[in-house]
């Protein structure tokens, strides 16, 4: 099973607020789990990114937790301001392909 | 560097047309993607090569040709443009296919309409 489902599909947070994207896979063949961000016209750009050996990765406000036993992994944003309102994908690698979730359109209000 | 470049930024086909998606990449990549998005879908894999010479189809490839003859371009070909192929189309590319630092750098995307 290649899929990669995403949830929520939006969000709204308020500024200074936690956003939390969840993603959950099926192929346990995966073993590289990227985060990417797009705004509006603009073509994704990597975020952040985890391999399955590890539990979280924090990068400054931005932290993967990842549960290899529940084949799921999160996305949280810590402080979330104005300009981290973009989409997100997540996306789960394997056998040199990307596959992308759905796609989460966060917004953060002022 | 200018990254991966896509040309055109926009286009309408009409049913039936064909026209080539250009991509070309200047970071010497060997792993070539392209993907199209469509609202609420996500990234579509459409084909991807391996190096100059190498293709494969990816998820959704058909309606799609591609080549790869040298390290710099991946062409994306539309024969018979049919409405179900409108969408924002994305390049990309990646020094390999495998490991954590494999990040994929994408394109500005070409938005494509078939009326």
């Amino acid at each position: 099973q290649q899929q990669v489902k995403q949830s929520p599909q939006s969000l709204i947070v308020q500024k200074g607020g936690i956003s939390i994207i969840n993603c959950a896979y099926e192929n346990t063949a995966f073993d590289y789990f990227p985060w990417y961000q797009q705004f509006p016209g603009k073509g994704p750009a990597l975020l952040i990114a985890i391999r399955p050996d590890v539990s979280e990765k924090k990068e400054g406000r931005f932290t993967i937790s990842f549960n290899k036993s529940a084949k799921q992994f999160s996305l949280h944003i810590m402080d979330s301001q104005p300009g981290d309102s973009a989409t997100y994908f997540c996306a789960a690698q394997g056998a040199q392909k990307l596959v992308f979730g759905q796609g989460t359109r966060l917004t953060i209000n002022p | 560097n200018a990254g991966v470049t896509q040309t055109p930024k926009f286009r309408i086909l009409k049913i039936g047309q064909s026209m080539t998606l250009q991509c070309t990449q200047d970071m010497n990549h060997n792993y070539m993607y392209w993907y199209r998005q469509d609202p609420g879908m996500g990234l579509k894999l459409i084909y991807y090569s391996v190096g100059a010479g190498i293709t494969d189809k990816g998820e959704v490839p058909n309606g799609y040709n591609v080549s790869r003859s040298t390290t710099e371009d991946f062409p994306l070909r539309l024969e018979l443009a049919a409405p179900s192929q409108t969408s924002v189309y994305f390049c990309a590319s990646s020094y390999s296919g495998v490991g954590a630092t494999d990040t994929q750098y994408f394109g500005p995307g070409t938005r494509l309409t078939v009326l």
